[in-house]
């Protein structure tokens, strides 16, 4: 089975510090998306990456910084957070095109700041 | 607006019931998929339909799609206490290499026991 997973299920922060949001996958899946998920809003794109070291600008990557050093490992970074980042923030990755375009979600990460 | 929009926000049903959700979509897609979210989770990949196909079934789970008038419809038989959810349509509008998919804002589902 493929697993996602996400460094904290909760997190609160303070306004103005740097946040750290890890997503690490086991299935040596090519394609990594961070999301955010507010209520009314569906799920927004903020950053994907294709492989190591590329990153591609989402629809609402402001005030968001992203890291793929590893394969398995994306992590979303909040360089000064601010309270209209308070969100449930999501990771998925995927196998590189062809049919298996299926998304595997990690459990998702709820981030209060205050 | 959003590419996929899903109609109704909420839907309460009996258990037994079938229920329905429907998503419009803008543009020309790829495929377009269905996904589970139960309370406070991650999401879940039910069942992916390609631009090409017209009706797809998984279990209990019946999917058309209508390219003409661009939208999709998701129907859960005789429905469970257990499918309490949100379910979010998502359309695959990349070219190439990167499946970026485009998600709706949700159907929740609640089924009474």
């Amino acid at each position: 089975d493929v697993k996602v997973t996400q460094s904290s299920r909760y997190l609160v922060k303070r306004t103005g510090e740097k946040v750290f949001l890890e997503c690490v996958q086991d299935m040596d899946h090519e394609n990594m998306f961070w999301y955010r998920q507010d209520p009314g809003l569906g799920l927004r794109l903020i950053y994907f990456s294709y492989d190591v070291k590329m990153k591609e600008k989402g629809d609402i990557p402001e005030g968001y910084s992203v890291s793929r050093e590893k394969k398995e490992r994306f992590s979303l970074i909040l360089e000064s957070a601010s309270t209209n980042q308070t969100s449930m923030y999501l990771c998925a990755s995927t196998p590189l095109g062809g049919a298996q375009e299926t998304q595997y979600f990690g459990p998702g990460t709820r981030l209060l700041v205050l | 607006s959003q590419q996929g929009e899903e109609d109704p926000q909420a839907l309460s049903i009996q258990e037994g019931e079938n229920a329905t959700m429907n998503c419009s979509y803008k543009t020309s897609i790829n495929n377009l998929q269905w996904y589970r979210q139960n309370s406070g989770r991650g999401l879940v990949h039910l069942i992916l339909i390609r631009s090409n196909e017209r009706e797809k079934h998984s279990g209990r789970l019946r999917v058309t799609l209508d390219t003409s008038k661009k939208s999709s419809s998701l129907l859960i038989t005789a429905s469970r206490a257990a499918d309490t959810a949100s379910y979010f349509c998502a359309t695959d509008v990349g070219g190439g290499a990167t499946n970026k998919l485009i998600f709706g804002t949700g159907t929740l589902l609640a089924v009474q026991p």
